[in-house]
This record gives structure tokens, sequence and C-alpha cells, in this order.
């Protein structure tokens, strides 16, 4: 069976301040893809990056970063110089092979709020 | 448009009426999904079609009924529903090649059962 655990619940920052968001997955299978989706207060998730388990390159877009790490199954992401628009729930999701059609595992979320 | 819009974006219904909500994809995709979003649980995959057939049901009660006449277009009938079933839908879409492709996803109908 496949897991994303967040342990983070809630994150409070400061703008400008630095944040990242833990991302830790289970699975047994070789294959694999990893995502991560912002959900603003209006209610679509956004989606931002997807992983497959072959890249452990680590990513930078902007502000945003991604840490992908095998060894310790875990898919972390890193928001520099934080904005109060970066106010937001953020959802680490798991896809694995198999017969389903791109059936998402999600954690929990990470309520990310930024003050001014 | 563009991208995954839903309609209503809001609904009120008491336990005994029946209303449905609407998604539409502009994305050229042949996948699309039904997820319920509840207070405090993680995002709960309901249904899935792709092109059209229904590919997952994922142990739904009946009282949620899916339709999807073509690719582009995802409804959820909903009749008799309870309180609990109080809940932000959304809906979403991929390319469709399994299982990894990426899947967008739409504003949602947050749903208030009286």
């Amino acid at each position: 069976a496949q897991k994303v655990t967040q342990a983070q619940t809630e994150i409070s920052v400061v703008e400008k301040e630095d944040v990242t968001l833990d991302c830790v997955y289970e699975t047994r299978d070789t294959t694999y893809y990893l995502f991560w989706y912002k959900q603003p207060p209006s209610g679509e998730l956004v989606f931002l990056i997807r992983r497959n388990s072959f890249d452990e390159q680590n990513e930078i877009s902007g502000r945003y970063s991604w840490n992908f790490q095998k060894s310790t199954s875990s898919f972390n992401f890193t928001i520099t110089a934080s904005q109060v628009v970066d106010s937001a729930v953020y959802f680490c999701a798991l896809a694995t092979g198999g017969t389903s059609y791109g059936k998402l595992t999600f954690g929990q979320g990470t309520i990310l709020t930024v003050h001014p | 448009e563009t991208g995954v819009t839903q309609t209503p974006r809001h609904l009120v219904m008491g336990m005994t009426n029946k209303k449905s909500l609407k998604c539409e994809q502009h994305l050229g995709h042949n996948a699309m999904y039904w997820y319920k979003q509840s207070a405090k649980k993680p995002l709960e995959l309901m249904f899935v079609y792709n092109f059209k057939e229904q590919t997952e049901n994922n142990s739904v009660p009946s009282r949620f009924s899916p339709e999807c006449p073509n690719s582009s277009h995802l409804f959820l009938h909903l009749h008799t529903l309870q309180p609990e079933d109080s809940a932000l839908y959304l809906c979403a879409s991929s390319q469709a090649q399994p299982p990894t492709d990426t899947q967008y996803f739409g504003p949602g109908t947050r749903l208030t059962v009286l």
C-alpha cells in the first residue's frame, strides 16, 4: 500500500523567511511519481511539480526548490524568501505503477501562513 | 475558458434534494476524476473515467452517481445525501497515460447538506 506523510500540520513564518515543507512517502514499487500541489483559499489545487523515481536531481523553479532523496524516501519542498501570496495548503502526492489510471495518494497537507 | 471548470462553485441542498455537479475540461485530456475533500481528511478519490469509461469506483455510496458523456464533461449526480457528505468536491483531468500523468484540478464545488 502507498502512504504519504506530511508531519507538519501548520507552519507560520514571517515574510522573507525560508520555509521547508516535509514529505515522506512509502511504496514498494520501484517506479513511482511524486507531486506537489498548492491549494490557495480559492480551493483549486495548483500543480507545482512532478518527479519520477529515477530522477533524483533536485529542481529549482524561481523561489521554489525540491529535494528528492530516495535513501530517506523524502521529497521536501523549500520556498525561499516567502511571500504572503505563498499562504496556502500544500499537498504532497504519490502515484505508482499499476492498472489504475493516475491514482494519486495524497498526504494530509501542510497549512502555510506567511505573515507580512 | 481554460483549464478545468466546475459549476456551481457553492451548493446548499437538503437531504431529499437531487442536484448535479458539473465539470468541464478544456485541456484535450482523456481521463477525468472526482475527489472529495472533507475537513481534516486527505483527498479521497471517488471515481475515474478514462475515454468515457469508468475505470475506478472507490467504494462510493450509490447516492453519488457519476456520468461522463464525453471526454470533456463529467457530472456527479447527487440524491438523498447525508450531512456528512458536506465537503469540497474537486474534479481533475489528465492525459490518461497510466499511471502517473499529471492531474489538473478545477476550483471545486463547496457542498453543504442540511
